[in-house]
């Protein structure tokens, strides 16, 4: 595809249920962020795989959430036993290079709008 | 720790006016600084970007940003906004080496008047 998409765009849970909220990243990216949202805010980091290493989950707000990126391309965003707290648009980037000391430009999908009641 | 501050949470400007947004930040070393636009119900598109060298860069839609490293700051500047130009707009901040991880500010959402 040409850019990054996410599935789904819309997400509607109860509280207490599990989410899977899925990233397709740009065909050969190396780097895969994702961001959390929340209303009115600036996008958040929350982990960043290379290939299908999770080198950085620092921002993960809690043990319920986790992220995997099992073959280095598509990722999934899972949460467990949701909060009200968890509702934001879920970000996802992801640029060609891997680490290093030159920049790597993200580039990021449509979001996926996650509503817990 | 690394930090953006963007003053200003709403703006509204008459379309054909100028535009300037403001942007701080904090971080120890030489920082990589951006501006992101965002539509509703679109992604971040990347608007312009500052590494090194000339202080004063140009992006796409006939913005410009210039990086004033005494002021800690990186305003994003438009001669002539357009109705199109209505969105959120993002500072964000790039940690230099490893991987890029970007620290955002909270936003400015932008209004234009016919």
């Amino acid at each position: 595809g040409a850019g990054v998409s996410q599935s789904p765009r819309y997400k509607v849970a109860k509280r207490g249920q599990d989410v899977a909220l899925r990233c397709d990243p740009i065909s050969g990216h190396v780097s895969l962020f994702w961001y959390q949202q929340a209303l009115g805010q600036g996008p958040e980091f929350l982990t960043y795989f290379q290939n299908e290493a999770q080198l950085d989950k620092s921002g993960l707000p809690s043990d319920r959430f986790f992220a995997e990126r099992p073959e280095g391309s598509v990722s999934t965003l899972k949460i467990q036993r949701t909060q009200q707290e968890d509702s934001a648009v879920y970000l996802c980037a992801s640029s060609l290079r891997g680490q290093g000391l030159a920049y790597n430009e993200q580039f990021f999908g449509p979001g996926t709008r996650l509503t817990v009641l | 720790a690394q930090s953006v501050t963007q003053p200003d949470i709403h703006i509204t400007v008459s379309e054909g006016a100028s535009l300037e947004l403001r942007c701080n930040y904090s971080y120890g070393a030489t920082p990589y600084l951006f501006w992101y636009v965002q539509s509703p119900g679109q992604g971040l598109q990347l608007l312009l970007k500052y590494f090194s060298g000339d202080t004063l860069v140009q992006g796409i839609k006939g913005f410009e940003a210039e990086f004033k490293r005494s002021q800690s700051s990186f305003n994003l500047r438009k001669p002539s906004v357009h109705w199109s130009d209505a969105a959120e707009y993002f500072c964000a901040v790039g940690v230099s080496g490893g991987y890029n991880k970007l620290i955002f500010g909270a936003g400015t959402r932008l209004a234009v008047h016919p």
